[in-house]
């Protein structure tokens, strides 16, 4: 089946470890993204991707990383700069094709816990 | 880029039209409005989306009224698994990647 895996569902980290949250796609899209949610809130965008090797920041990118080696992967990274780090984290793909950019396909997330 | 406005909840009995109204009084001419859910604890699903003209797809319909300043959003038979958060976004035609700005959408309770 074709869609985006995110592992693991459930993580827990002790305050001030860096921790990487993994994204899979084969839906050969060649951008993807990554937006938090917090308790109660919408989604705000962290990071995306047009192509491999190449990566933006979104509007939180501040303690976060990224990279994009390959097509299908784009794993985040948690770094102890992230004040508040705990929230539910969602990785997405889209085709670049006209607007279709904003048909986005999320994988189910990862909800992460520091404490 | 334009705000909307969507209210905070909304009940629906199974198997009756649920109706989700959105008001976007200041949208742009090249913005469309796309519609996700959510429901808890996953990852938000496209549903549909539009410029001008009316949208019908397998999973619902998206109203959009002349002037553009309003849509609403058609289930046509609400089950119990519609049961969700759902968005209205406004998105911007010809920019160079696809950023989606959630609000705080309205909570669709279909009940039996």
């Amino acid at each position: 089946d074709g869609g985006i895996t995110q592992s693991p569902k459930y993580l827990f980290r002790k305050e001030g470890q860096n921790v990487t949250l993994s994204c899979e796609q084969n839906l050969n899209h060649d951008a993807m993204y990554w937006y938090r949610q917090d308790p109660g809130q919408g989604l705000r965008l962290i990071y995306y991707s047009q192509i491999v090797n190449d990566f933006q920041k979104g509007d939180i990118a501040e303690g976060y990383s990224v990279s994009r080696e390959k097509k299908e992967s784009f794993p985040l990274t948690v770094t102890s700069a992230q004040k508040n780090p705990t929230a539910f984290y969602l990785c997405a793909s889209s085709p670049l094709a006209g607007i279709a950019y904003y048909e986005q396909y999320f994988g189910p997330g990862t909800r992460l816990t520091v404490t | 880029d334009a705000k909307t406005t969507q209210p905070p909840s909304m009940d629906c009995a199974e198997g009756r039209a649920a109706n989700l109204p959105c008001n976007h009084s200041t949208i742009s001419g090249n913005e469309y409005v796309y519609w996700y859910r959510q429901i808890h604890s996953q990852g938000p699903q496209y549903i549909i989306h539009g410029l001008k003209n009316n949208e019908t797809n397998e999973m619902a319909s998206l109203i959009i009224t002349e002037d553009r300043k309003s849509s609403t959003l058609i289930l046509p038979h609400a089950t119990l698994r519609d049961t969700a958060v759902y968005y209205c976004i406004l998105c911007r035609g010809g920019t160079s990647y696809g950023k989606l700005t959630f609000g705080q959408g309205t909570i669709l309770t279909v009940h039996p």
